[in-house]
């Protein structure tokens, strides 16, 4: 039961170049996040994924595409980097529906640098 | 802003003493939750507390909830070189918002 992974763990891109960062949990949850955490700031939500086939703006969404490819895996593309998008990215799950509010279980981090 | 407030930035302890970590937020909620996240890694939740709640205890953490003051404190108690990690309070406020705040920098010397 390895919870919720990421890849990569770290990246460089340079401005306007596009990449796909990819998100995966074993634990059967239905809901799935995307947020990014930038130094001095709380985590920020970028986009979220209530359920299999569905997918929703959070917070911080310009910029960023999202796909849920099934109940496991859910992915977040960015389709022209600029500087300000670089970060720390986080994805998570719930078991429980995000209108409930409940425990996140996160996976490690991409850290990206946008030159 | 609409991010929660922990306070203080940074606590710097010996080992088996006791650090409160403090967290304020604007707008009501339904619970808020802590979580730790050590360095280079991911979130780990801690405890979770309703807005119903006032005091909830999980082995040596301890969480307070004043939603008069829309405020809430975590205390780890006989704190451990490996409680250094950086805490978060997370306050839920309905529909998908979940509002993190910048957090707290907790270093427990050995």
């Amino acid at each position: 039961n390895a919870g919720v992974t990421q890849t990569p763990k770290f990246q460089v891109l340079k401005t306007g170049q596009s990449m796909t960062l990819q998100c995966a949990q074993d634990m059967n949850h239905n809901s799935m996040y995307w947020y990014r955490q930038d130094p001095g700031m709380g985590l920020r939500l970028i986009y979220y994924s209530a359920s299999e086939g569905t997918t929703d703006k959070g917070e911080v969404p310009n910029g960023y595409n999202v796909s849920r490819l099934n109940k496991r895996e859910f992915s977040l593309r960015l389709e022209s980097a600029a500087p300000s998008q670089t970060s720390v990215y986080f994805c998570a799950s719930s078991e429980a529906p995000i209108t409930t509010g409940g425990e996140q279980y996160f996976g490690p981090g991409t850290r990206l640098t946008v030159t | 802003s609409q991010q929660g407030e922990e306070d203080p930035q940074a606590l710097s302890i010996q080992e088996g003493e006791n650090a409160t970590m403090n967290c304020s937020y604007k707008t009501s909620i339904n619970n808020l939750q802590w979580y730790r996240q050590n360095s280079g890694r991911g979130l780990v939740h801690l405890i979770l507390i309703r807005s119903n709640e006032r005091e909830k205890h999980s082995g040596r953490l301890r969480v307070t909830l004043d939603t008069s003051k829309k405020s809430s404190s975590l205390l780890i108690t006989a704190s451990r070189a490996a409680d250094t990690a950086s805490y978060f309070c997370a306050a839920y406020t309905g529909g998908f918002k979940t509002i993190f705040g910048a957090g707290t920098r907790l270093f427990v010397k050995a």
